[in-house]
Order: C-alpha cells, then sequence, then structure tokens
C-alpha cells in the first residue's frame, strides 16, 4: 500500500486561475513534508515544506497541513504556464528518511 | 550554489548487461542517493551514502549495486539489465547525515534496454 498518496493524477488549469493538490499519508510516524516539482526533462526540485499545523505561504504558493488527519495540500494561485510540472509530495520519518506520493501532474492552459 | 550532474544522460544497453551510472556533486554534501523513477511509480530509493564509503541499501537495492569512493561521486551499477526496462535515474545530494528531506536532484539518466 502507497504510504503517500497523492490526489488528483492529473489537473488542467487555466492560466491565472488556481490549482490545489491533495496529499495523505497513512503513516503517524512521518515527522512533516515536503513539496516537490519536477520538470519534464529535469530532476525534481524542493519547493517547500511544512511541519506544523495550518497554513505556510511562500509567493504564489500555499501548503496546508493538519497533523489530525495527515492531510497536506499545496494550492499555487495565479497559476503560470511555467507552473506546467509533476508534483510530488514527500513525508520523511527521520528512521525511514523520505517517501515519495507518485505525483499530480499539472497542465496550465492559455 | 551547486550543482549535480549525471553521465551519461542516455544510456542503451543489452538484456544481462552490466551498465554503471556516475554521478558528481560540488555542493560538498555529505549524503548522497540513488533513486529510480518509473512512469506511474513515483520515486523508488535503491541506495544511499551518508559518507565515503558508506552505503545502504533503499527498498529497491536488488539487482543493483552501489559505491561511494569519494564524498562527491557516487557511482550505481545495474548489475545484469533486464529486457525492455526503460527508466530514469537520479541521483540526489543532501547536506549533513540526518535525511531533513530535502534533496537536491541531478537531471538522470535514462536508461532503455533492447
Amino acid at each position: 500500500q502507497q504510504k503517500v498518496q497523492q490526489s488528483p493524477e492529473s489537473l488542467s488549469v487555466p492560466e491565472g486561475g488556481m490549482a490545489s493538490l491533495n496529499c495523505t499519508s497513512s503513516d503517524r510516524n512521518f515527522q512533516y513534508f515536503w513539496w516537490y516539482r519536477q520538470h519534464s526533462g529535469e530532476g525534481p526540485k524542493a519547493l517547500m515544506s511544512i511541519f506544523s499545523d495550518g497554513d505556510k505561504k511562500e509567493g504564489r504558493f500555499t501548503a496546508h497541513l493538519n497533523k489530525a488527519s495527515l492531510h497536506v495540500s499545496l494550492h499555487i494561485r495565479d497559476s503560470q504556464p511555467s507552473d506546467s510540472a509533476l508534483y510530488f509530495c514527500a513525508a520523511i520519518n527521520y528512521a525511514q528518511g523520505l517517501t515519495f506520493g507518485l505525483g499530480t501532474r499539472v497542465s496550465v492552459f492559455p | 550554489g551547486g550543482i549535480i550532474t549525471q553521465t551519461p544522460k542516455f544510456l542503451i544497453g543489452q538484456e544481462g548487461q552490466k551498465l554503471t551510472l556516475k554521478c558528481q556533486q560540488n555542493f560538498n554534501h555529505d549524503t548522497m542517493y540513488w533513486y529510480r523513477q518509473d512512469s506511474g511509480k513515483g520515486l523508488r530509493l535503491i541506495y544511499y551514502s551518508i559518507t565515503e564509503n558508506d552505503l545502504q541499501k533503499g527498498d529497491l537495492s536488488e539487482g543493483y549495486d552501489a559505491s561511494r569512493e569519494k564524498k562527491s561521486s557516487f557511482s550505481l551499477t545495474v548489475t545484469s539489465a533486464q529486457k525492455n526496462e526503460m527508466a530514469v535515474f537520479l541521483c540526489a545530494s543532501s547536506p549533513g547525515r540526518a535525511n531533513t528531506g530535502q534533496l537536491y536532484f541531478g537531471e538522470g539518466s535514462k536508461l532503455t534496454v533492447l
């Protein structure tokens, strides 16, 4: 069973719109979460981490964590064509390291 | 800033062949990783190393060997390539020896086995 589950698998968003990505963990040993972004032909790049309940904002990106439900989301405001990419949620457990979800593919259309 | 360089970028092999991928980093990071990325299966950890000459197995280590002879380099060997195998292998590094979750990835090496 996948320990880090992401939804949806893919998402189309109009330019200027809001993209919302979801991630749920089934393991309460995870200490905190990361979001990574991977453009085609490149390696993943870390976007932001979150470990406290509530929101964390970095520019157009806002992550939200609910520790009780082990649910984390990523919201991309004012989506740009350059935001078209594969987004990974990753959860970290100091004993087991980093576990990645399967990813959500975001396409921003004009 | 720093960079992770993976070579080769594309690798074509024959079934049963031993194939080696190389990774260099100039971040001066302690820990290095090899991940495999298959379509629809996310990123799976093959091996990691927290210092020179250290090797730790990940979830997918069977069928692979790794070597960390210098702090800056980490190589991965596919011991016997499987027919029709196609995947991207990603090298990454992180500062320190405790995994905080922030990894720096290379651009990947794409393997195709005929």
